[in-house]
């Protein structure tokens, strides 16, 4: 139980372009969400916490027109990133749970 | 105070050794120590975690020492096999580790088991 997925697994775009990654709850409903970044060999920095029915909270240095973060229902969270640039290459990274969290694969993103 | 520490950076063992990996809090309201491990490509997959009224936990071949006046846990991982190569993290959290609770990660430790 509690599965979570990502879509897309890998994505490449050109810079200036918008992305949307999907995060899914597939076997069970999460109120609560969280988006994580993560540069190749580094921890997991958290970026923003995705509430259902209401803005999302980012951290602190996290951009918030850049990252637009979507919790429409109970079973997904978009991340959008905005006007994409080479420095937003990165490993994106999706959490959710019941009782504890559970991530899911992540999303390669890579911007030419 | 918020951060957690974790060392070492990396670690290379032979297969059968008990790598040990170290982690330090600040923040005394945390109550939720997890350990995560991640392969590459991959999201980071819950090991075992702990809370502070219990100095060990075990499942499996992992096992959490933690040592609350000294804000301090361990991970260690018995008989460990070339399949447990991976980068091992620790957290903390508030609020009895319920998935509604912001997750802080350690720097991670990057294990190579060599056979």
């Amino acid at each position: 139980g509690a599965v979570v997925s990502q879509h897309p697994s890998w994505v490449i775009c050109k810079s200036g372009t918008s992305v949307k990654i999907e995060c899914r709850s597939l076997d069970f409903q999460a109120t609560t969400m969280f988006w994580y970044r993560q540069f190749p060999k580094q921890s997991l920095m958290l970026m923003a916490t995705s509430n259902e029915g209401s803005k999302a909270t980012y951290e602190q240095g996290v951009e918030k027109d850049k990252f637009l973060i979507n919790h429409a229902s109970l079973t997904l969270s978009t991340l959008t990133v905005t006007s994409a640039h080479p420095e937003d290459s990165s490993f994106y990274i999706c959490s959710a749970g019941l009782g504890t969290q559970h991530f899911g694969d992540g999303t390669r993103l890579s911007i030419l | 105070q918020q951060q957690v520490k974790q060392s070492p950076q990396s670690l290379i063992v032979q297969k059968g050794g008990i790598p040990i990996i170290n982690c330090a809090y600040e923040n005394t309201a945390f109550d939720y120590f997890p350990w995560y491990q991640q392969f590459p490509g991959k999201g980071p997959a819950l090991l075992i975690a702990i809370r502070p009224d219990v100095s060990e936990k075990k499942e499996g071949r992992f096992t959490i020492s933690f040592n609350k006046s000294a804000k301090q846990f361990s991970l260690h991982i018995m008989d460990s096999q070339p399949g447990d190569s991976a980068t091992y993290f620790c957290a903390a959290s508030k609020g009895n580790g319920g998935a509604t609770n912001k997750l802080i990660f350690g720097t991670g430790t990057l294990l190579a088991v060599q056979p």
